[in-house]
């Protein structure tokens, strides 16, 4: 069973659409992240989600929104996509004193 | 403001050699410092972490050396192969394993290529 599996792996979609990005871990986690790597590899901190609660948002456009329906799962919602949120996204988890796991990514292409 | 700096951002090197990727940081509250591997249409995965209470870890073929005067660790890869070739992140936190609420700030990566 892969730890952290996110869905789609692959999303190509059209300026203007909302799109939603799944993720789940079964590793028993408390804490769950969305990370974005742009087009030069850098990988930005997103969202920290723990409990149920959201902890840190960065500066990141309202028009992203991490939902957490249960504690396994924490899905980013993108609303009015644009060109420039092309790029992977990855969900990642980590426990208490553990180490950050990620996901295999999700490429999201704007077009 | 970018909080960890990384070079270099492509190297080269021979099968058997030795790699050496540099990483610098700011923060000072940062104590806790992993590095990642990742390979291409993959995710992040965690190589090896250091604390700031010891200077050297090694694992396998891995070193990671830490400077806490200077706010600078580095990675080296003895007798670098070429399955090694990936892309490397370093990266700082707050929290023993990041897993903090601030999460990892990574540096830019750097591309790393051994050559047969």
């Amino acid at each position: 069973d892969t730890a952290v599996s996110q869905t789609p792996k692959y999303l190509v979609t059209q300026m203007g659409n909302d799109k939603s990005i799944k993720c789940e871990q079964n590793l028993g986690h408390d804490t769950m992240y969305w990370y974005k790597q742009d087009s030069k590899k850098f990988l930005k901190i997103m969202f920290s989600y723990n409990n149920k609660e959201l902890i840190i948002n960065e500066t990141v456009p309202n028009r992203f929104s991490p939902k957490s329906p249960d504690k396994a799962h924490l899905n980013l919602h993108i609303n009015s996509l644009e060109l420039g949120d092309s790029a992977v996204y990855f969900c990642a988890t980590t426990g208490s004193g553990n180490t950050i796991y990620f996901g295999e990514g999700s490429w999201l292409t704007v077009v | 403001q970018q909080q960890v700096k990384q070079s270099p951002q492509s190297l080269i090197v021979q099968k058997g050699g030795i790699s050496i990727i540099n990483c610098a940081y700011e923060n000072t509250a940062f104590d806790y410092f992993p590095w990642y591997q990742q390979f291409p249409g993959k995710g992040p995965a965690l190589l090896i972490a250091i604390r700031p209470d010891v200077s050297e870890k090694k694992e396998g073929r891995f070193t990671i050396s830490f400077n806490k005067s200077a706010k600078q660790f580095s990675l080296h890869i003895m007798d670098s192969q070429p399955g090694d070739s990936a892309t490397y992140f370093c990266a700082a936190s707050i929290g023993i394993s990041g897993g903090g609420a601030d999460g990892l700030t990574f540096g830019k990566g750097t591309h790393l290529i051994i050559q047969p």
